[in-house]
């Protein structure tokens, strides 16, 4: 069981928007930023968003994100074939002293 | 360009030790903290311990805590986790990460298969 809570899949067609939450609580949404990552099969995770809202270059932006209060959002665009991919979110939790993560969100475009 | 190399994974029987590497490169890597974060064959990642970037002070999730040992020799810009007692369910890729206010480069993971 993951300590932040995204929904297990999404899905869109080619050129629509889809948005996946985040949902944890105060001591670590609530105290800290966020930070979104994509996964491909067989790689590495590979940082997205940060401090809830940055992409980092090279990132399109396609690619957008926002926190409020104690959940987060990720957003994506323009949907295109090649973001098919799994995406965590992630911060960093006071009480565990560490960084937690979602159970992830498996995107499909159809 | 950063780069993070982990090594030393493997098969190993419950309640074996494994000891694993990450090369990194292309940064200053005494000036960054450090992390282990580990994914379960078709699980999502799970933070497993960080160490400050002079190597003072570590923590760890608490299923792994008193069993794994991170450390890490600045001299030779490599990171470190020692396995002990392992147990099926600590079948993953561990991935080390730099952390730059958050995990941001990631290395290419190495498997650890806890099996008899």
């Amino acid at each position: 069981q993951s300590v932040l809570t995204q929904p297990p899949s999404a899905s869109g067609t080619p050129g629509q928007r889809v948005t996946i939450s985040c949902s944890g609580s105060n001591s670590n949404i609530g105290s800290n930023t966020v930070n979104w990552y994509q996964q491909f099969p067989g790689t590495a995770p590979k940082l997205l968003v940060y401090s809830n809202d940055q992409r980092p270059s090279g990132v399109p932006d396609r690619f957008s994100a926002s926190k409020s209060g104690t959940s987060a959002s990720l957003a994506i665009s323009g949907l295109q074939s090649e973001d098919e991919a799994d995406y965590y979110c992630a911060t960093w939790d006071d009480s565990l002293d560490g960084w937690v993560f979602g159970g992830g969100t498996k995107l499909t475009v159809l | 360009q950063v780069q993070l190399v982990e090594s030393g994974g493997g098969l190993v029987e419950p309640g074996g030790s494994l000891r694993l590497s990450c090369a990194a490169s292309g940064f200053t890597f005494s000036d960054y903290y450090m992390s282990w974060i580990r994914q379960a064959p078709g699980k999502g990642l799970e933070w497993v311990s960080y160490i400050t970037s002079s190597g003072t002070y570590t923590s760890y999730t608490d299923s792994v805590r008193g069993r794994f040992t991170i450390s890490r020799d600045n001299a030779k810009s490599t990171l470190y986790l020692q396995l002990n007692s392992l147990r099926a369910e600590d079948t993953a890729v561990y991935y080390c990460a730099r952390e730059a206010a958050r995990p941001d480069y990631w290395g290419q993971g190495t498997m650890v298969t806890v099996s008899s």
